[in-house]
């Protein structure tokens, strides 16, 4: 069974900070990685996605990477702004069966001015 | 550009009443999903289609049931609510694998808070 782990679950940081956020994943037949962003009360809204075959992506001041050997992603978050204080959630998608995709508890980021 | 169309937004049931969830997508979405998130909990999948008039059951489906008559529309219902049913309700999408053009790519709508008293 699929494992998605992100650590750490919480973190603060100073306005102008790089920050990295984890994601860990227990199998590696995968066919794709999506971060998402989820702001309080509201629903999740999707940052980026990684295809199985590709080694990052990147969105503006953010950029995701992808090894699928090691069952790892990190979010890179350039010069941090209170606005992208949030939670973070990656998800996996399986490359075989229904799909039915594996989440991760979030880290929530705190951004302070 | 609507997406994913979740209605209602708020409700508040008493323990013991029914009511229905409605999930819309037009993207022509093979997959719907149904989640429930709770504080520490994460999100958790309760039932999925993965086309019309077909569900599944997913991590936690009891007291809910689901149906998918038409391909735009996955409907979540509360036979008899409980206070555990308390909590925010999100409906996903996507395509199925292999399914041009196919990136995968999940669709979440604005969520459903329910209040079950």
């Amino acid at each position: 069974k699929q494992e998605v782990t992100q650590i750490p679950a919480a973190l603060s940081v100073p306005e102008g900070e790089n920050l990295v956020l984890n994601c860990s994943f227990t199998d590696s037949a995968i066919y794709n990685l999506q971060w998402f962003r989820q702001d309080p009360g509201k629903g999740l809204t999707s940052l980026l996605l990684i295809q199985s075959s590709q080694r990052e992506q990147t969105s503006g001041r953010l950029n995701a990477s992808l090894d699928k050997s090691s069952g790892r992603s990190t979010l890179y978050i350039a010069a941090s702004q209170p606005g992208d204080s949030a939670t973070y959630l990656c998800a996996v998608r399986p490359n075989s069966g229904y799909s039915t995709l594996t989440f991760g508890k979030g880290t929530m980021l705190l951004v302070s001015p | 550009n609507a997406g994913v169309t979740q209605t209602p937004k708020f409700r508040v049931l008493k323990t013991g009443q029914s009511m229905t969830l409605l999930c819309a997508q037009d993207m022509n979405h093979e997959y719907m999903y149904w989640y429930r998130q709770d504080p520490g909990m994460g999100l958790r999948l309760i039932h999925y289609s993965v086309g019309e008039g077909t569900t599944a059951k997913g991590e936690v489906p009891d007291g809910y049931n689901v149906s998918r008559l038409k391909k735009q529309n996955f409907l979540l219902g509360l036979e008899s609510a409980a206070p555990s049913q308390t909590s925010v309700y999100f409906c996903a999408s996507t395509r199925r694998l292999g399914a041009p053009p196919n990136t995968g790519e999940l669709f979440f709508g604005e969520g459903s808070r329910l209040t079950v008293l």
